[in-house]
Formats: structure tokens, C-alpha cells, sequence
């Protein structure tokens, strides 16, 4: 498979269950990252990975906690969530900064989350 | 002040139409600008990217003008798959790019 992959791609939980979304690249890219669009919005930054190492935590909630075990997946663990939390979730993978492509970010399908 | 600013649209343009884009933004350390189109319900995807000198792709055109703080896109001859959201993007430090809200343009037979 190739690209940027994500599972699942909808998602219905209470506020009480616990979630995991998964990204997975398979583009030889370095950095990974979660962002977060909900309706007639900016898509939003959540997390920044580079190397398996978080570079960017834009101020997200604890309840949303990523996971990058490698530079080829990237986990979000949900939990305690909330109806306004609601929205596509939306992963990326890119080169590091400092190449000259590094800044060209490649989006998963993202994950359409609902919380009731 | 939006870091990014975009006109949400939605355009409505008869195939065959030219249709520009503007966005201004505010972050004037800002070193790489895009335009990312996004389908309906599906992930953004990058349309071209914008340089100083301005950029051309078959059909679309690319303006970056620093001293007002404003890039362009201009679409020729609109095709009815040219129908989606038009993302202005620029860079907002490592590794970190911040997204406008998006244009939305339809076009119609």
C-alpha cells in the first residue's frame, strides 16, 4: 500500500470510551503529524513528530495523546472525550524541515470522528 | 487578525470561466507559501507551490507578493473538476505549516 493510510476512517464513541486512531506512511518521510479540521474551520495543528520525537504539542488537550512508536506510524489515544471534539482528524507525513521538499505534507483520508 | 485570511466563497463560475483566489496573511517571517486543494470529504492535497517570482502550472498561476503580504491563484479556461476547496498555506516555523480556511469555488456546466 502506498501514501498515507488511516484507520479507522469513521468513528462514533461516548465521552466515556477510550479510541486509538492509527497513521500509517509509507513514504519514506521522517516527520508526522495530526491535525484536526472541524466544519468551516482552518485545519488545525495538534502534533508535530520528527523522528520519532514530538517537536510540536499546539496546545491540545490531554485528553488527546499521541504515540509515535516510528517514523512510519503514529497513534492518537482518545479519551474522555467531548461533543465538540468532534471533526476529521487528519494525518500528514513530510520530510523533515531543512530538505527542499521538506515542507510538501501528504495527508491521510483522515479518520471522521463523532462523539455522543 | 487570522494569521491566514481567505474569502470562504463560495464562487459560482461557468465552465470555460477564469477565476482568482487571493489571501492575505500576517506572519511576515513566513519563508514558503502553497496552495493545497481539498475535494469534498476527502484529505487536502498540494496544487503547486508559490514563489516570489510567480509560477505557472498548465492552467493555474501562482503569486506571491511579500510587501502587501497577499499570494494569488488564478484558474484559466475552469474545468467542473476544478470544483473544491482552495487552501492558502504558508510556513509558520519548523516543520509547521498554518492552513486558511479555505475558498470554495464551483463550477457549473
Amino acid at each position: 500500500e502506498t501514501g498515507v493510510t488511516q484507520t479507522p476512517r469513521h468513528l462514533v464513541m461516548g465521552m466515556t470510551n477510550k479510541k486509538s486512531l492509527k497513521c500509517e506512511q509509507h513514504l519514506g518521510h521522517n516527520a508526522m503529524y495530526w491535525y484536526k479540521q472541524s466544519a468551516k474551520k482552518p485545519l488545525e495543528l495538534m502534533f508535530v513528530y520528527n523522528f520519532k520525537e514530538q517537536t510540536e504539542n499546539n496546545s491540545v488537550p490531554s485528553r488527546f495523546s499521541p504515540e509515535c512508536p516510528n517514523s512510519s506510524h503514529l497513534f492518537l489515544h482518545l479519551h474522555t472525550l467531548q461533543p465538540e471534539d468532534s471533526a476529521l482528524y487528519l494525518c500528514a507525513s513530510s520530510h523533515p524541515a531543512g530538505g527542499s521538499s521538506s515542507y510538501e505534507q501528504y495527508f491521510g483520508p483522515g479518520t471522521r470522528l463523532t462523539v455522543t | 487578525r487570522k494569521e491566514v485570511e481567505q474569502d470562504p466563497g463560495p464562487f459560482n463560475v461557468p465552465e470555460g470561466a477564469t477565476v482568482a483566489f487571493n489571501c492575505t496573511y500576517s506572519n511576515s517571517a513566513s519563508q514558503s507559501f502553497f496552495w493545497y486543494r481539498q475535494d469534498c470529504r476527502k484529505e487536502p492535497k498540494l496544487l503547486m507551490s508559490v514563489y516570489s517570482s510567480g509560477n505557472e502550472d498548465g492552467r493555474f498561476t501562482a503569486q506571491l507578493n511579500r510587501a502587501s503580504q497577499y499570494i494569488s491563484l488564478l484558474i484559466r479556461d475552469s474545468k467542473l473538476s476544478d470544483s473544491a476547496t482552495y487552501l492558502c498555506v504558508l510556513t509558520g516555523g519548523y516543520n509547521k505549516l498554518i492552513f486558511g480556511a479555505g475558498t470554495r469555488l464551483a463550477v457549473h456546466p
